[in-house]
């Protein structure tokens, strides 16, 4: 079956533009990841959702990084007045359950910014 | 707080030699531990994880709780074996993974 699917595959911004990155997660999977990963490194957690809910936001870099799912499935991470070291690979991962599920990886989003 | 160490950013080896990836990872509690691959212009995939227990691609992983270490290893490396590696570490009560560096396996001829 599909698997993650993200959009944009790249995306490059002005520093202190506006950008959102979709994530369509397994189809029936219930949790939902977002994890960077910045240049010789290993992915780093943002935020967990639970269906609709975000059970754990604590890896938000910040207040100008926010993620929706409305509908338990999609998810858009939405980062507002974007900067220089906002530029990394964004990675989403979905589980069938959580939290010892296994977590499958999309293919992530490079974004830069100039 | 929960840390995964790969002390080894490259490791080359031989075609048919052994193979041994390390990783540590520090965790007061009882860990869940993983190996994640990512070949040359593919996704992040799961390669094994340690409650498994089993053998994928010739891979095996001990965890070793004294010496909190979750090692990767394989007998006889293959050519397809080249990839980026990385360790990962999921808590009891927590639903994130917190992974190590990544050591680049570079098999040669």
């Amino acid at each position: 079956g599909a698997g993650v699917s993200q959009t944009p595959s790249n995306k490059v911004t002005e520093k202190g533009k506006y950008v959102e990155l979709r994530c369509d997660p397994i189809s029936g999977h219930t949790a939902l990841y977002w994890y960077r990963q910045s240049l010789g490194q290993g992915p780093e957690f943002l935020i967990y959702f639970q269906g609709t809910g975000a059970a754990d936001d604590s890896g938000l870099p910040n207040d100008r990084f926010f993620a929706v799912r409305p509908e338990g499935s999609v998810s858009t991470l939405k980062i507002q007045r974007t900067e220089r070291g906002d530029s990394a690979v964004y990675l989403c991962a979905s589980s069938l359950r959580s939290p010892q599920g296994t977590q499958y990886f999309g293919p992530g989003t490079r974004l830069t910014v100039l | 707080a929960q840390r995964v160490t790969q002390p080894e950013k490259l490791l080359s080896v031989f075609k048919g030699a052994p193979v041994e990836l390390k990783c540590n990872y520090s965790y007061s509690g009882s860990p869940e531990l993983f190996w994640y691959v990512q070949y040359s212009r593919q996704r992040l995939q799961l390669l094994l994880r340690h409650i498994s227990r089993e053998s994928i691609k010739g891979f095996t992983a001990d965890l070793n709780k004294g010496e909190t270490s979750f090692h990767l290893k394989k007998p006889f490396a293959q050519e397809e074996d080249s990839a980026m590696y990385y360790c990962a570490l999921l808590t009891g009560t927590a639903s994130k993974l917190t992974f190590g560096t990544g050591t680049r396996l570079q098999v040669t001829l």
